[in-house]
């Protein structure tokens, strides 16, 4: 089975809040967990990418997979109107396909 | 920074018409992809291309989809006969290898829409 599930929101919080964003994923082979950030009408953009379990902290980003509960995590600290976008998670197969989440509709409002 | 670019950024087409989308992959990728997104749908995998072949299709890539590298920089996406549901998002992505760690950067995207 080669899915990943994400709740497509939206979701709205204040400017300044910490954002978390998640998705589960079925395959346990997955090694490689991605997130993109889409602004509309526009190609999906790398944020950050995270290998088996752990953390990543990029600035305010930090990317968090636990492979026992196939969970992965994007937390997004002090958020601006500026991070409104939707984010997609995506997990690599054996074969190097990026498998998709449906995307999380964020809205950061001022 | 280096970037995929992709054209046309729009592209409207009456169905049963061939349509041909471009891009250009960052400069020292070796590995091409193309993706494509159904409005408020997930990002669906099309095709990865390498050393002029593809390596991997999906069940979506068939005998109407063709890719090409025509040269060394472009790389192309052919729909021979569209169809009402080819209308989508289509993105190019490239990447430097296809190993374990290495990501794939996306273009901006060419919105088709048959008619």
């Amino acid at each position: 089975q080669k899915e990943v599930e994400q709740d497509p929101g939206p979701l709205s919080v204040p400017e300044g809040a910490i954002v978390s964003l998640n998705c589960t994923y079925s395959n346990s082979a997955f090694q490689y967990f991605m997130w993109y950030r889409q602004y509309s009408r526009k190609g999906p953009e790398l944020l950050m990418y995270t290998y088996s379990s752990g953390n990543k902290e990029d600035g305010r980003f930090t990317a968090q997979v636990d492979k026992s509960s196939k969970y992965i995590s994007l937390f997004i600290r002090d958020s601006q109107p500026s991070d409104s976008a939707t984010y997609l998670c995506a997990s690599m197969d054996s074969n190097y396909q990026l498998i998709w989440g449906a995307g999380t509709k964020l809205i950061i409002k001022p | 920074e280096p970037e995929v670019t992709q054209t046309p950024s729009h592209q409207v087409t009456q169905m049963g018409q061939e349509v041909i989308l471009r891009c250009v992959p960052i400069s020292n990728h070796l590995y091409f992809y193309w993706y494509r997104q159904i409005l408020g749908q997930k990002v669906e995998f099309l095709v990865s291309f390498y050393n002029n072949e593809i390596s991997e299709k999906s069940e979506i890539f068939d005998d109407q989809f063709s890719v090409e590298r025509p040269d060394g920089s472009n790389f192309t996406l052919k729909i021979r006969s569209t169809k009402l549901e080819d209308s989508a998002m289509y993105f190019c992505a490239s990447s430097e290898a296809l190993s374990s760690g290495e990501t794939q950067y996306f273009g901006p995207g060419t919105r088709l829409l048959v008619l």
